[in-house]
């Protein structure tokens, strides 16, 4: 059974470009969580997902940042016109088992580097 | 504010070795609290989870304790090992609805084992 996925691992763009993270949950879990964990700091929720619905957000900046759990396909997180502020580990996690509702298993992170 | 503290910042041990991580969290409400390893470049991995109503739990060499009354908890490493190299993450989740948890960080202790 794969655990939670991340793509891609490290992700460099320029100021004012689009960063477009993604997160397949692990099989059978249909919760989604995102968090953001900037150096030297803990992390920092952002925002809580079910299939194509947002439960959430507000952990989430107001502007620029966006996120999504379609039906089809993994969870993305958008930045759009990142600044060197966005620079951090995002982490995504999903829970959604009967047996252990409340546990949320990690992905590997996407480490997004601006330049 | 919903706070978690921890101490030592990092600690340095020999290898064989035990040590006790501790954890003092301002967290209302309260539904449980998570021990988390993480190591560089990964994700967080749940070592423990406690309840209100446990005051000690174990995994392996790992064992949590919690004092809900004094909101604080330690994490007991024993007979440390290379591999124990990490970051230790205490977690407070504030409860919640199914899945929609509050879940509140620590900055973690930075944990390396020398031979």
């Amino acid at each position: 059974n794969a655990g939670v996925m991340q793509n891609p691992r490290h992700l460099v763009r320029r100021r004012g470009q689009e960063a477009r993270l993604r997160c397949s949950p692990m099989k059978g879990h249909s919760h989604v969580y995102w968090y953001r964990q900037l150096p030297e700091e803990g992390l920092k929720f952002m925002v809580y997902l079910q299939k194509e619905n947002i439960i959430d957000e507000s952990g989430m900046p107001k502007e620029r940042f966006s996120a999504e759990f379609p039906k089809e396909g993994p969870s993305i997180l958008r930045i759009q016109q990142v600044v060197r502020g966005d620079s951090a580990a995002y982490f995504c996690a999903s829970s959604g088992t009967a047996s252990r509702p409340h546990e949320q298993y990690f992905g590997p992170g996407t480490r997004l580097t601006v330049t | 504010k919903n706070q978690v503290e921890q101490s030592p910042q990092s600690l340095i041990i020999l290898e064989g070795k035990n040590c006790t991580l501790q954890c003092n969290y301002t967290v209302s409400p309260f539904s449980n609290l998570r021990w988390y390893k993480q190591d560089t470049g990964r994700g967080p991995v749940s070592l423990t989870i406690m309840t209100f109503s446990e005051n000690t739990k174990s995994n392996g060499r790992y064992t949590a304790t919690l004092d809900a009354d004094t909101k604080q908890s330690s994490l007991h490493i024993t007979a440390s090992q290379l591999s124990d190299s990490a970051s230790y993450i205490c977690v407070v989740s504030g409860g919640s609805n199914f899945g929609n948890e509050k879940l509140t960080f620590g900055t973690g202790t930075r944990l390396t084992i020398i031979p």
